[in-house]
């Protein structure tokens, strides 16, 4: 069975600070695609990233770093120097092949003061 | 532009009534879903389809119905028999399966 689990449920930093959000997922499988999703208050999920589980070279946009361990199981998101407008619910989803569905986390709220 | 599209933004209903919420892309994208979304919960798949005319029950699917006629529409019906119906829907779309899922701006349904 799949899981994803996240276990902070509600950061709160100031304004320029950096902050991880942490991942962890459990597959059986040996090919799976991890995924981060951003749900700011207009409920809209939108996407950010793919990983698949053979590349495992972090990944920087921006302000924005994923690090993919597969040691720990790990799918971390980093954002640097935040911002207001990084505020939202951030969801780690991983999906594999054994089936055509995404297995989501319960998401992580970040908030993000002036 | 290209998206998905989800009308109507906030419905209400009463209790005992079957209410079907729209799900249109115009992405081309073959695979579509539909997801439930509880305060403080991640999301939980209803129902997804790979193909027109071909659909597969989700986690939840219980008191929910789909019909994929058309590649670019996705309607979900909730029924009466959906034993706590509030909730916010959300619809998606890929490429194909296990590409990402781009997601409409959901409907928010309020049965009382």
């Amino acid at each position: 069975a799949q899981k994803v689990t996240q276990a902070q449920t509600e950061i709160s930093v100031v304004e320029k600070e950096d902050v991880t959000l942490d991942c962890v997922y459990e597959t059986r499988d040996t090919t799976y695609y991890l995924f981060w999703y951003k749900q700011p208050p207009s409920g809209e999920l939108v996407f950010l990233i793919r990983r698949n589980s053979f590349d495992e070279q972090n990944e920087i946009s921006g302000r924005y770093s994923w690090n993919f361990q597969k040691s720990t199981s790990s799918f971390n998101f980093t954002i640097t120097a935040s911002q207001v407008v990084d505020s939202a619910v951030y969801f780690c989803a991983l999906h594999t092949g054994a089936n055509s569905k995404l297995t989501f986390g319960k998401g992580i709220t970040l908030s993000v003061r002036p | 532009d290209g998206g998905i599209t989800q009308s109507p933004k906030y419905l209400f209903r009463k209790e005992g009534q079957n209410v079907t919420l729209s799900c249109e892309q115009n992405l081309n994208h073959d695979a579509m879903y539909w997801y439930r979304q509880d305060p403080g919960q991640g999301l939980r798949l209803i129902y997804y389809s790979q193909i027109v005319n071909d659909f597969q029950k989700g986690d939840i699917a219980e008191g929910y119905s789909v019909s994929r006629e058309k590649k670019e529409s996705f309607p979900l019906t909730v029924t009466s028999a959906q034993k706590n119906p509030t909730a916010f829907y959300l619809c998606a779309s890929s490429i194909s399966s296990g590409l990402e899922q781009y997601f409409g701006p959901g409907t928010r349904l309020t049965v009382t």
